[in-house]
Parts: structure tokens; C-alpha cells; sequence
């Protein structure tokens, strides 16, 4: 069955440092992998997307991510954070045929601390 | 295009009661998709159309919910004889298919059954 885990629940780190967020899949098949963000009460912005090609891919507000597919990973980085990154995020895997439903993990909350 | 729409975007109901919830979507996807996201807890998907044929739908989704997507165009999710299980925030999301594939989210509808 698909999945996707997210070791850490919770992640703190200090303005300015950088960041890794990590995301474990399952997945039968070549994955379509998303990174999505949530600030509280409001719904998921995209973050960054990959399918194909180059494995490091970049998104916006200055997110990138790699898919290696030996670990089945596609860990999100930043080299800087601003505290406005505090929210939380989500690491999903697009099941079946293109345009299936997506499967997410349970989510990081990140903290900036000043 | 204003993305995707969804309303109420706060619903307080008594148990027992029925709940509607509408989502319009993006105007050229023709794929939409509903999950539920409780807490502390990543999207979970419920089910999902193309045009007006529901395609798919998750175990998640009881004999006592039931969505339906007339005429291709907007959806509807309904909840009868609610529970205090029930709550949760619904999200709605519609699919790009092409050069510009992905998914667009709403903000959701937070219900809250007391």
C-alpha cells in the first residue's frame, strides 16, 4: 500500500539557520511527490513538485527538495529560515494513474524561534 | 480565476443534524478531489470526481456521507445525522492536467460538531 511518513513531528530551529524537513515514501511505481505548506486554519499552498528529471527541484520562498530514489526519500530544504516559515508542512505522494488522489503523511510543525 | 472556492468556511452544527458543504473549483479542471483533516493529522482523502462521475471513494466515507458533483461544475459534500467524529476540516481540490499539472487547494470548511 502507498505511504507517506514524516519522522519528525515537530521541528525548532533558530532564524536564519538552515532546515531540513523529511519525507519517507512507499509507492510502487515513479512517484509524483509534493511538498505542500499550512499556515493555521487555512488550507495547502504547493510548495514545490517533482515527476521527472532532475531530482533536485525548487519551489517557491526559496524551498528546494531531492528525490533519491534509493532511499525513497524527497527530503525539503532551505539554507535560510525567516520566521515567517513557521507553519506546517505536508509531504504527499500521488497515487495510481496521473490525477489519482493523493496520499499524505501526518505532517512537521516547524518553529522559528528569533 | 480565483482558485478554488469553498463554503461555509466555519460551520457549527448540533449532533444529529445534516451539513452541506459546497466547493466550486477551478473552472478548466475537470478533476475534484475531498479530504478530511482532523487535527494533529495530515489530509486524508475521502473521494474524488471527473466531471460529474464519482471515480473514487475511501473507506473514510460512511453511508452517511454522500458528495456529488452535478454537471461537472461544482460539488457538494453532505453529512447526515452528524457525530462529534464528524469534525474536522474538509478541503476541496481541483486538478490541473498538462504542462502545469497539479493540484489546487481550498481553504476548507472547519466544522465542529457539538
Amino acid at each position: 500500500a502507498q505511504s507517506v511518513t514524516q519522522p519528525d513531528i515537530h521541528i525548532t530551529v533558530s532564524e536564519g539557520a538552515s532546515l531540513e524537513l523529511r519525507c519517507n515514501y512507499s509507492y510502487g511505481a515513479t512517484p509524483y511527490l509534493f511538498w505542500y505548506v499550512q499556515s493555521p486554519g487555512q488550507g495547502l499552498q504547493l510548495l514545490l513538485k517533482y515527476f521527472s528529471g532532475d531530482t533536485l527541484v525548487q519551489g517557491i520562498k526559496g524551498f528546494e527538495a531531492e528525490f533519491k530514489r534509493s532511499q525513497s526519500s524527497f527530503n525539503l530544504r532551505k539554507p535560510s529560515v525567516h520566521w515567517s516559515d513557521a507553519a506546517e508542512y505536508f509531504c504527499a505522494v500521488g497515487a495510481g494513474n496521473q490525477g489519482g488522489k493523493l496520499i499524505f503523511g501526518q505532517g512537521t510543525e516547524l518553529s522559528v524561534k528569533p | 480565476d480565483t482558485g478554488v472556492s469553498q463554503n461555509p468556511r466555519h460551520k457549527i452544527t448540533k449532533r444529529g443534524q445534516n451539513v452541506t458543504f459546497r466547493c466550486d473549483p477551478i473552472s478548466e479542471h475537470n478533476r475534484l478531489y475531498w479530504y478530511r483533516q482532523t487535527l494533529g493529522q495530515g489530509p486524508e482523502f475521502l473521494t474524488y470526481f471527473q466531471n460529474e462521475a464519482q471515480l473514487e471513494k475511501s473507506r473514510l466515507l460512511s453511508d452517511r456521507f454522500s458528495a456529488e458533483r452535478p454537471k461537472g461544475s461544482f460539488s457538494t459534500l453532505e453529512i447526515q445525522r452528524t457525530e462529534q467524529g464528524d469534525s474536522a476540516m474538509y478541503l476541496c481540490a481541483s486538478l490541473s492536467i498538462g504542462p502545469n499539472y497539479g493540484y489546487t487547494f481550498g481553504s476548507g470548511t472547519r466544522l465542529t460538531v457539538v
